[in-house]
């Protein structure tokens, strides 16, 4: 596998269920993204690991809960959905850190989710 | 605000034709990164190029160009002699050197070009 792999690719789920998605990267990069793209909107970053501790969580609603064991994995844990959680959630990842210039973000192929 | 600005929504060509597509930025810091994606209908998100804010060089890249305007705070993209598989959404991202974890991207500029 190379660069930043996604699964599962489509998941269909009702609001009561719970189900993980999950992000790996092949990079060696240290930095780990989710981003949530709905239909008409812009990008939205929702969670930023760095090293493997949340350094950023835009206010995202506790229903998604993310999990960064190492710094090649990353989880994103769903539970009680609602349908306007519909969307493609897309995970990157960076090489970064402090003293570190910024450096380009690398995408996975994302998540279509539907919440029935 | 909006800290990047793609103004046109979609845009149609026809094959052959040059296509320009739009990006302002808005940033205090002097020192920024300024990106550009492409996603195509299969969703994945694939990187185009990226620009620190000292490097004002215009860059070519076979069919594409990409033309760096600190004076007018932009970073527009065009691609030459468009083809089919150019159909996609294009995303100019922002990043600032005090907050690098974080991309301010555009709303993105969907590109149909009809054969």
């Amino acid at each position: 596998e190379t660069g930043v792999t996604q699964t599962p690719r489509h998941l269909v789920m009702g609001m009561t269920n719970k189900k993980s998605l999950k992000c790996e990267q092949h990079l060696g990069h240290n930095a780990m993204y989710w981003y949530k793209q709905s239909a008409k909107k812009p990008l939205e970053l929702m969670f930023v690991y760095s090293l493997e501790e949340r350094v950023e969580n835009n206010s995202v609603p506790s229903r998604f809960s993310p999990e960064c064991p190492n710094s090649s994995h990353l989880f994103l844990h769903l539970h009680t959905l609602q349908p306007e959680d519909s969307a493609l959630y897309l995970c990157a990842s960076s090489q970064a850190g402090r003293g570190v210039v910024t450096d380009t973000q690398y995408f996975g192929p994302g998540t279509r989710l539907t919440v029935l | 605000a909006q800290k990047v600005t793609q103004a046109q929504t979609e845009i149609s060509v026809v094959e052959k034709e040059d296509v320009t597509l739009d990006c302002v930025y808005e940033t205090r810091d002097t020192t920024y990164y300024l990106f550009w994606y492409k996603q195509p209908p299969s969703g994945e998100l694939v990187f185009l190029i990226r620009r620190n804010s000292f490097d004002e060089q215009n860059e070519i890249s076979g069919r594409y160009s990409w033309n760096f305007q600190k004076s007018t705070s932009s970073f527009n993209f065009t691609i030459t002699a468009s083809q089919v598989v150019d159909s996609a959404v294009y995303f100019c991202a922002l990043s600032e050197a005090n907050n690098f974890n974080k991309f301010y991207f555009g709303s993105g500029t969907k590109l149909n070009v009809k054969p």
